[in-house]
């Protein structure tokens, strides 16, 4: 089984849709968790830190459940810009050093 | 301010001949590490540092990858020789960790990735 697994997608949604994407992770001692984005031929950049309580940035907004050890993201009124591919980050186990990535859900909003 | 800055930023080379990835962290951070993303596997860790030192190299591939970091500025992924296996998207990434943690807010930066095609 796989670290950190994700719904690879692809995820086609309208603009101005919710959608939401999960990721689970194998490790219940992972500490940290992110979600980063990468857009198509480009480089992995940190989107948003996903804290216990639930946590939110404007229009996107990450869950945490550890009992359940999955991650959620949500983003509400999508733009055509949130094109992209959503990976799912945690820190493993032994480790807080360094991050392991799930294979990222691809979301493409359309016109 | 300057990011992870990645040298060449693509290559094209024939099978066999050595290859040169080179990598210059954000200034200030300790922790330096070295990715290769392909379709079929995503993006796997190769190797990294922390304060120059390698931690952990369970990822390189074989014994054709070495990295090293003479530095706190400076770092390097060789391949030799090269197979058209090898052909990907290699990132440098770069964050820095206090007290043996990543700091939250900044976990990781990456560079723009170097694209390597072995024919």
């Amino acid at each position: 089984r796989k670290e950190v697994e994700q719904d690879p997608g692809p995820f086609n949604v309208p603009e101005g849709a919710t959608v939401a994407f999960n990721c689970t992770y194998s490790n219940s001692a992972s500490q940290s968790f992110f979600w980063y984005r990468q857009d198509c031929r480009k480089e992995p950049k940190l989107l948003m830190s996903v804290y216990s309580s639930g946590n939110e940035d404007g229009r996107f907004t990450a869950q945490l459940n550890r009992a359940s050890q999955y991650i959620s993201l949500l983003i509400r009124d999508s733009k055509l810009s949130d094109s992209a591919t959503y990976l799912c980050v945690v820190t493993p186990s032994g480790s807080a050093r360094q991050l392991t990535f799930g294979s990222g859900t691809q979301l493409t909003v359309l016109p | 301010d300057a990011g992870v800055i990645q040298s060449p930023r693509h290559e094209v080379t024939e099978m066999g001949q050595e290859v040169t990835l080179r990598c210059k962290p954000i200034s200030g951070h300790n922790s330096l590490f070295w990715y290769r993303q392909t379709m079929m596997r995503g993006l796997e860790l190769l190797i990294y540092f922390n304060n120059n030192v390698p931690i952990d190299d369970s990822g390189m591939p074989e014994d054709r990858f070495s990295a090293k970091m003479p530095n706190a500025s400076f770092s390097t992924l060789k391949i030799q020789p090269s197979e058209p296996r090898d052909s990907a998207v290699y990132f440098c990434a770069s964050s820095l960790v206090a007290r043996g943690v990543l700091v939250a807010n900044q976990p990781q930066h990456f560079g723009d990735g170097t694209r390597l095609s072995i024919l």
